[in-house]
């Protein structure tokens, strides 16, 4: 069965703090992203990468950075959190192309910043 | 780039009655369309996909979706729904040219009541 691995279901941090949140893939996927999900506003993108150590920015990817140093491994970093920046996190890894591709979600994680 | 609406924020439902979740798209061209259901407290699961050829769609759990070219729409339905059914659901559309990413609308949630 396929599987993507968020390592942390629940974070609370303060301002200022810096973050990671870590994503595992043991499907040999690709293409791995990093979404980010508030009501009302659906899944936005933040970052996703198509192969090692290559990163593309997605729709809102001010205040996080990504790296990807090895296939399985997606990792989204917050420099200095701050409070707009609770939410849930979901990862995501797909095999095919951006557009078409089936994503393959973890659980998510939600950060609270304080 | 593509857009993607679910006008409807919140539906609730008796079990056993039929369900159609609405989606309406904005693109040149046929895109590339999915359905998504979040149950609580997990990530994305796809439901189905519709790519080319036959406009109505079977998925997983019972589901189907019909692609409606004139009416930029691709609602999802099912005869009956079971409690279990209760959870998020998140139409998505990804361009046909060019190397956009999915774009997802702000989602549905779904209530079953008995």
């Amino acid at each position: 069965d396929v599987k993507v691995t968020q390592s942390s279901r629940y974070l609370v941090k303060r301002t200022g703090e810096k973050v990671f949140l870590e994503c595992v893939q043991d499907m040999d996927h690709e293409n791995m992203f990093w979404y980010r999900q508030d009501p009302g506003l659906g899944l936005r993108l933040i970052y996703f990468s198509y192969d090692v150590k290559m990163k593309e920015k997605g729709d809102i990817p001010e205040g996080y950075s990504v790296s990807r140093e090895k296939k399985e491994r997606f990792s989204l970093i917050l420099e200095s959190a701050s409070t707009n920046q609770t939410s849930m996190y979901l990862c995501a890894s797909s095999l095919q192309g951006f557009s078409f591709g089936e994503l393959f979600f973890g659980e998510g994680s939600r950060l609270t910043v304080l | 780039a593509q857009s993607v609406t679910q006008p409807d924020i919140h539906i609730t439902v008796s079990e056993g009655a039929s369900l159609e979740l609405r989606c309406n798209y904005s693109y040149g061209a046929t895109p590339y369309l999915f359905w998504y259901v979040q149950s609580p407290g997990q990530g994305l699961q796809l439901l189905l996909k519709y790519f080319s050829g036959d406009t109505l769609v079977q998925g997983i759990k019972g589901f189907e979706a019909e692609f409606k070219r004139s009416q930029s729409s691709f609602n999802l339905r099912k005869p009956s729904v079971h409690w279990s059914d209760a959870a998020e659901y998140f139409c998505a559309v990804g361009a046909t040219f060019g190397n956009e990413k999915l774009t997802f609308g702000t989602g549905t949630r779904l209530t079953i009541i008995p």
